[in-house]
């Protein structure tokens, strides 16, 4: 069965640090894969997706992603987190035979200043 | 302003009172969807319409009900409410389904006592 894993509940990192959020999926075919955050009271936004192509992908507000297929993994990077990032993020992989999203557990980021 | 509308966005009801949470779209999509989020679970697909009249279960719909009498409207029911469906409830809708940037409301946090 399709299947995302995000092995980190909590994290905490400091203002300015850099940081990588990891995420792995569990898809027979190709995926399609998504980064989404939450920001506290609001709904998810999407900060970037894979279809195809170039394994590293750029989003929304810095971020960036990068498709591993050997390790099943679409680990979620920022070269430098800024206090507004601090919000709950979700990994979710497309699952074609059910035309839906599925979503893993979140990680939540904690920024200190 | 391109939005997925969501009312109310908190209510503490009593168990058995029927209520109905209402999800609006003005973007003109084909797929809407209802999940519920609970800690350490991520989010759960409740039901799913992919266009008018057409609904389907996801994958928690016990003791939900949806309807989709009209494209942008998408209003989730809880005919029976009991404190197992406390939770935040999220409705998203997409241009053709899950493979599409979902947008997402900003959420109804349910409390049944």
């Amino acid at each position: 069965a399709q299947s995302v894993t995000q092995p980190d509940i909590h994290i905490t990192v400091s203002e300015g640090a850099s940081l990588e959020l990891r995420c792995n999926y569990s898809y027979g075919a190709t995926p399609y894969l998504f980064w989404y955050v939450q920001s506290p009271g609001q709904g998810l936004q999407l900060l970037l997706k894979y279809f195809s192509g170039d394994t590293l992908v750029q989003g929304i507000k810095g971020f960036e992603a990068e498709f591993k297929r050997s390790q099943s993994s679409f680990n979620l990077r920022k070269p430098s987190v800024h206090w507004s990032d601090a919000a709950e993020y979700f990994c979710a992989v497309f699952s074609g035979g059910y035309n839906k999203l599925i979503f893993g557990a979140g990680t939540r980021l904690a920024v200190h200043p | 302003e391109a939005q997925v509308t969501q009312n109310p966005r908190y209510l503490i009801t009593v168990t058995g009172k029927k209520l109905t949470v209402t999800c609006s779209q003005n973007m003109n999509h084909e797929y809407m969807s209802w999940y519920r989020q609970d800690p350490g679970l991520g989010l759960r697909q409740i039901y799913y319409s992919m266009n008018v009249e057409v609904t389907d279960k996801g994958d928690v719909p016990e003791g939900y009900k949806v309807s989709r009498k009209e494209k942008r409207n998408f209003p989730l029911i809880l005919e029976s409410p009991s404190p197992n469906q406390t939770s935040l409830y999220f409705c998203a809708s997409s241009l053709t389904g899950g493979a599409d940037e979902a947008f997402f409301g900003q959420g109804t946090r349910l409390t049944v006592v």
